[in-house]
């Protein structure tokens, strides 16, 4: 079975700019949700999506905001990019149903703000 | 590889010892807590859970032991392999559901032959 896939690996953007990234879960998950890992932060969580709605939110600007389709693939954007959104961002997919946090990650999208 | 935490706490061991990765948590209120493992240029791989009614859990070479009266617990690694090299994290879930998981900072586990 096919893990929890995120494009691209790498990506470069300037201040200002705005950027979209991909997480295609696991096949049969419903949930996806998005960290932010940074040296200084560590691993933050950003949003949750089930059944292409937002479900849990955490403390991160507007700038950042994602979405679901009805295939369960989620992209995230951020918007008026600063050089403090440069991160490791990870998307983790689960069954929602075990009644356990067990969630599969993918290996990221390193971005980098300059 | 990609660095993760340039700063983390480190435990160096010997390959074929034991390894103790501890954690402290401060909400007493916390009934539920997971242990994630991070290789580098990886995203984190499950590794064992522990619910606040239980005080030890055992799986395949990895022992999770919870002590709510001081909030701590640890995961104990036996017979730590060069594979077990990795960041580790100790996480719990928000409120708001399983899939909202705030992490610990981390510990670094470097084994040498």
């Amino acid at each position: 079975k096919a893990g929890v896939t995120q494009t691209p690996r790498y990506l470069i953007k300037t201040r200002g700019q705005q950027v979209t990234l991909s997480c295609s879960p696991i096949s049969g998950h419903r949930s996806v949700s998005w960290y932010q890992q940074t040296p200084g932060q560590g691993l933050q969580f950003l949003f949750e999506y089930f059944s292409e709605t937002q479900r849990n939110k955490g403390n991160f600007p507007g700038r950042f905001s994602g979405r679901q389709f009805s295939n369960s693939r989620s992209e995230m954007n951020v918007s008026t990019l600063e050089l403090g959104d440069s991160a490791l961002y990870l998307c983790a997919s689960s069954w929602d149903t075990s009644g356990r946090a067990i969630q599969y990650f993918g290996a990221g999208t390193r971005l980098s703000v300059l | 590889g990609e660095s993760v935490g340039l700063h983390l706490p480190t435990l160096s061991v010997q390959e074929g010892d034991n390894s103790i990765i501890n954690c402290a948590y401060s909400n007493s209120a916390s009934d539920y807590f997971i242990w994630y493992k991070q290789e580098s240029g990886k995203g984190p791989q499950f590794i064992i859970d522990i619910r606040s009614n239980m005080d030890k859990r055992q799986g395949q070479r990895v022992t999770v032991l919870l002590n709510k009266t001081v909030k701590h617990l640890s995961l104990q690694i036996a017979a730590t392999q060069p594979g077990d090299s990795a960041v580790y994290f100790c996480a719990e879930p928000l409120s708001g559901g399983y899939n909202k998981l705030i992490f610990g900072a981390g510990t670094r586990l470097a084994v040498h032959p």
